[in-house]
């Protein structure tokens, strides 16, 4: 049971630039987020799914693409990345009584 | 909208001293309430929760209380060890779920031998 797998651990991107962070969980959880964690301000949640086929948008989406086509996956894209995007990303799933973390993805746009 | 406040950090304690970290929010409704701890290089994990008022959450001998009429809910331990050294986030759901957290800025713990 290898939980909430997220790749890669850390990226580099020039400005511009698009990539997409993947997103696993082998728990059958319904529920997946993602979060981006910035120095003194927490974690704050871009988008969200309640199942295969259901996406929402969370505090600060803008920037940021997600689609749910199974239940094991939800991958966050970056279509032109921006400095501003720089940050830790932390990918979510769980039940209605507890969210499971990822590791985390390191995210540095130059 | 809703928010949490957490005491500034970085704190740092010796072996078994008392631990106090302080949360306030500010929510309509009815909101659950949780500590989530970050260990280095790693993702959140839940370390406790409340979802109503004078509840008490507990695990690990860390010990929070839902304190509805100051809005608090402060996380305390009374001997930390080194191994408690983490960041500690204070986050709310509105609704009754784990869902759509609100979490606080994060304070960061270190404990001396």
């Amino acid at each position: 049971n290898a939980g909430v797998t997220q790749t890669p651990k850390f990226q580099v991107l020039k400005t511009g630039q698009s990539m997409t962070l993947q997103c696993a969980q082998d728990m059958n959880h319904e529920y997946m987020s993602w979060y981006r964690q910035d120095p003194g301000m927490g974690l704050r949640l871009i988008h969200y799914s309640v199942g295969a086929g259901i996406t929402d948008q969370g505090e600060v989406p803008n920037g940021y693409n997600v689609s749910r086509s199974t239940t094991e996956d939800f991958p966050l894209r970056l279509l032109s990345a921006a400095p501003s995007q720089t940050s830790v990303y932390f990918c979510a799933s769980g039940t209605y009584n507890e969210q499971f973390f990822g590791p985390g993805t390191r995210l540095t746009v130059l | 909208g809703d928010s949490v406040t957490q005491m500034e950090g970085p704190v740092t304690l010796s072996e078994e001293a008392f631990l106090t970290i302080n949360c306030t929010y500010t929510a309509t409704g009815y909101p659950s309430l949780f500590w989530y701890v970050q260990y280095p290089g790693e993702g959140l994990q839940l370390l406790l929760k409340a979802t109503k008022a004078d509840d008490k959450g507990s695990n690990k001998g860390f010990e929070a209380t839902y304190r509805k009429e100051t809005t608090s809910f402060h996380l305390e331990k009374g001997s930390v060890q080194v191994s408690d050294s983490a960041v500690y986030f204070c986050a709310l759901t509105a609704s009754g779920s784990a869902r759509q957290l609100t979490f606080g800025s994060g304070t960061q713990l270190t404990v001396l031998p």
